[in-house]
């Protein structure tokens, strides 16, 4: 079945420690994207990528970094800079195509930093 | 500053009854408009889109208005269900950098009664 994995489901960190969160596609998608889901709030964009070897810093991208080596793979690195990285994390591919193309999502990584 | 307004109350209806749910934006010229269903724990599920030459857009019981003068996107579920509990998600297309990039709103709980 194509889709979006990411892993792990459950992560928890202590403070000072880099972390980072797996997200592979095998539906053939260029770009990529990383949100940042926080309790009564909307998905905030951290990163994004619309090729291979090739990525953009979203609205909240500080504290974060990103790789995009593989088309299939996109993973996000959450750094000891980032103040409060305890929240939820999804990750989101769009097909090739139309600009207006619908995005399809993990199932999320819930960060918890202790 | 650029907003996407959704009401940030839970929507308590009975079942049977239309719900219908706001979106709201500013300062944003947006390409598109996209509705997506998230469930608790979650990630986000694609719904609908509408164009920003489109005034109405219908999909089962589903349907979604995008009035661009209002900058305002209204939707609808008709005959609504228990089953249709959920957060949904307005997201707009942005332009930045050449690609359209989607911006999600902080979403609206609805929760229907049976």
């Amino acid at each position: 079945d194509g889709g979006i994995t990411q892993s792990p489901k459950y992560l928890f960190r202590k403070e000072g420690q880099n972390v980072t969160l797996s997200c592979e596609q095998n539906l053939n998608h260029d770009a990529m994207y990383w949100y940042r889901q926080d309790p009564g709030q909307g998905l905030r964009l951290i990163y994004y990528s619309q090729i291979v070897n090739d990525f953009q810093k979203g609205d909240i991208a500080e504290g974060y970094s990103v790789s995009r080596e593989k088309k299939e793979s996109f993973p996000l690195t959450v750094t000891s800079a980032q103040k409060n990285p305890t929240a939820f994390y999804l990750c989101a591919s769009r097909r090739p195509g139309p600009r207006d193309g619908e995005l399809f999502f993990g199932e999320g990584s819930r960060l918890t930093v202790l | 500053s650029q907003k996407i307004e959704q009401n940030s109350e839970a929507l308590n209806i009975q079942e049977g009854k239309t719900a219908t749910l706001t979106c709201n934006y500013t300062n944003y010229s947006p390409a598109y408009l996209q509705w997506y269903r998230q469930d608790p724990g979650r990630g986000p599920v694609f719904l609908l889109l509408i164009r920003e030459n489109e005034k109405e857009k219908r999909k089962e019981r589903l349907k979604v208005t995008f009035d661009t003068t209002l900058k305002q996107s209204l939707f609808h579920i008709t005959a609504s269900q228990p089953a249709d509990s959920a957060t949904y998600l307005c997201a707009l297309g942005r332009l930045s950098g050449g690609s359209y990039i989607p911006t999600f709103g902080r979403g609206t709980s609805l929760i229907v009664h049976p």
